[in-house]
C-alpha cells in the first residue's frame, strides 16, 4: 500500500519567516495531493491540493510544489503569522475505478513564534 | 462551518459496549470517509462509501463496521469497544471520488 512519509514533526520559526513541510510517497500511482491545517481540538481544513498534472500551485501566502519523478511534494508558507500555527498533514491520494484511497502523512507542528 | 455534520460531538462509554457514530454529509456530497485520530496522532483512513457504496478500506477492525444509507448519510458502528478505540472519529465529505474532502468536527469518543 501506499507510503506517506512527512518532515519534520515539528518546526518552530520566527514570525515573518518561511516554513517548509516536505512529503514522500510511494505509490506512483497517487495523482491527488491535499494539505490540511488542524487546529488543536478542531478539524482538519484544506488549505491547498494540487494534481498529478501540476507542478507548483500557490495561493497567497502558500504554495504546493509536487516533483512526480522523486515522488515527493512539498508545503511552502511565507511571511509566517502567529495564527499559522497548527499542525499540518499532508496526504497522497489514489483514486481509480471508483474509489479513493487516501494516506497521510504523520503531521507537521508548526509553532510561529511573535 | 463545513456543512458536514456530525453527532454525537462526545460519547463516553465502558470496554464492551457498542456505539454508532453518525455523519450527515455536505448537501450534493456523494462520497462519504471515516478517519480515526489517537491522541498526538495523525489520521487514520477506516473506510470510504460511495452513493452507497462501499469503495475502499483502510486500516479498520473487524470491530467496526460501517454503511452509507439512501439519503447519503453515514454511520459507523464500534463494537466490543476497548480501551484503545478512545480516539477522535472524523467524517468527511466529497461531491465525487477525485474533489477534496470536508471534514466535520468529529466525534470524541471515550472509553472508561
Amino acid at each position: 500500500g501506499e507510503n506517506v512519509e512527512q518532515h519534520p514533526s515539528t518546526l518552530s520559526v520566527q514570525e515573518g519567516d518561511s516554513a517548509v513541510i516536505k512529503c514522500t510517497y510511494s505509490d506512483s500511482a497517487s495523482n491527488y495531493f491535499p494539505w490540511y491545517k488542524q487546529e488543536l481540538g478542531k478539524r482538519p481544513q484544506l488549505i491547498i491540493d494540487i494534481r498529478s498534472n501540476v507542478g507548483e500551485k500557490k495561493d497567497q501566502r502558500i504554495a504546493v510544489t509536487l516533483n512526480k519523478t522523486a515522488k515527493h511534494f512539498s508545503l511552502h508558507i511565507t511571511e509566517t503569522q502567529p495564527e499559522d500555527s497548527a499542525v499540518y498533514f499532508c496526504a497522497a491520494t489514489r483514486g481509480s475505478g471508483g474509489y479513493q484511497k487516501v494516506t497521510f502523512g504523520i503531521g507537521t507542528k508548526l509553532q510561529v513564534i511573535p | 462551518d463545513s456543512g458536514v455534520t456530525q453527532t454525537p460531538k462526545h460519547l463516553i462509554t465502558a470496554t464492551g459496549q457498542r456505539v454508532t457514530l453518525r455523519c450527515s454529509p455536505r448537501s450534493g456530497d456523494l462520497s462519504v470517509y471515516w478517519y480515526q485520530q489517537s491522541l498526538d496522532q495523525g489520521l487514520q483512513f477506516l473506510i470510504q462509501y460511495y452513493n452507497g457504496e462501499e469503495r475502499a478500506k483502510g486500516n479498520i477492525l473487524e470491530r467496526f463496521s460501517a454503511q452509507q444509507f439512501p439519503d447519503l448519510h453515514s454511520e459507523l458502528n464500534l463494537s466490543s469497544l476497548e480501551l484503545g478505540d478512545s480516539a477522535l472519529y472524523f467524517c468527511a465529505s466529497s461531491p465525487s471520488l477525485d474533489q477534496p474532502q470536508h471534514f466535520g468536527d468529529g466525534t470524541r469518543l471515550s472509553i472508561l
